[in-house]
């Protein structure tokens, strides 16, 4: 079974540019996470899909970010325009639904705002 | 509110110690989950052990142990007989809404010297 594919892996870009982060889950699995996590601080919840749908979106910064779904598959997370202070690991998740299930990471994008 | 205290930020250890990592958490509800992720220096995240909050049990596997105890609202992981390759940042997290997001600490950095 593939694990959770994100793409790029690396990304540095000119503050007022914009980003695009990339998160293929699980195959089959509805629910999909991004987290990130900021200069050595802790791990922080961005927002949760389910299916194509945005379940939970309390940890958008700003709306800068805009994350999408199309067709309950892979998703997108844009950054526009890009901060300095957006500099960090994004990271994406997926699950097939409660904890039972477990809650698979893929191995995060480094984003460099320079 | 919920929450998670990693306290230690940095522990270093000599190859062959026996080291003690500490999770302390907050919340109210009364079924939830804990976890314990690696972040070995390759960035992704790797999943070691889930609980729920029914399950007080401690648990061994192989040179990993933890200790869950509710009354101190601690999940505590040490590794005993520490090798190289346990060098990471090590995070403890909670899930408190099935399937939902979860919260992490701010990771312990932990060094094994030859």
């Amino acid at each position: 079974e593939a694990g959770v594919t994100q793409f790029p892996s690396h990304s540095v870009i000119e503050k007022g540019q914009t980003v695009t982060l990339r998160c293929d889950p699980i195959s089959g699995h509805d629910n999909l996470y991004w987290y990130r996590r900021v200069m050595g601080k802790e791990i922080k919840f961005l927002l949760h899909f389910v299916k194509e749908s945005k379940q939970d979106e309390s940890g958008m910064p700003n709306n800068r970010f805009l994350a999408e779904r199309t067709g309950g598959t892979y998703s997108t997370l844009k950054v526009q325009p890009a901060e300095l202070e957006d500099s960090g690991v994004y990271f994406c998740a997926s699950s097939q639904g409660g904890w039972g299930y477990g809650y698979t990471f893929g191995s995060g994008t480094r984003l460099t705002v320079v | 509110a919920q929450k998670v205290t990693q306290a230690q930020t940095e522990i270093s250890v000599v190859e062959k110690e026996d080291v003690t990592l500490d999770c302390v958490y907050e919340t109210r509800d009364t079924t939830y989950y804990l976890f314990w992720y690696k972040q070995p220096p390759s960035g992704e995240l790797v999943f070691l052990i889930r609980r729920n909050s029914f399950d007080e049990q401690n648990e061994i596997s192989g040179r990993y142990s933890w200790n869950f105890q509710k009354s101190t609202s601690s999940f505590n992981f040490t590794i005993t007989a520490s090798q190289v390759v346990d060098s990471a940042v090590y995070f403890c997290a909670l899930g408190y809404n099935q399937g939902g997001k979860l919260i992490f600490g701010q990771g312990t950095e932990l060094s094994v010297k030859p």
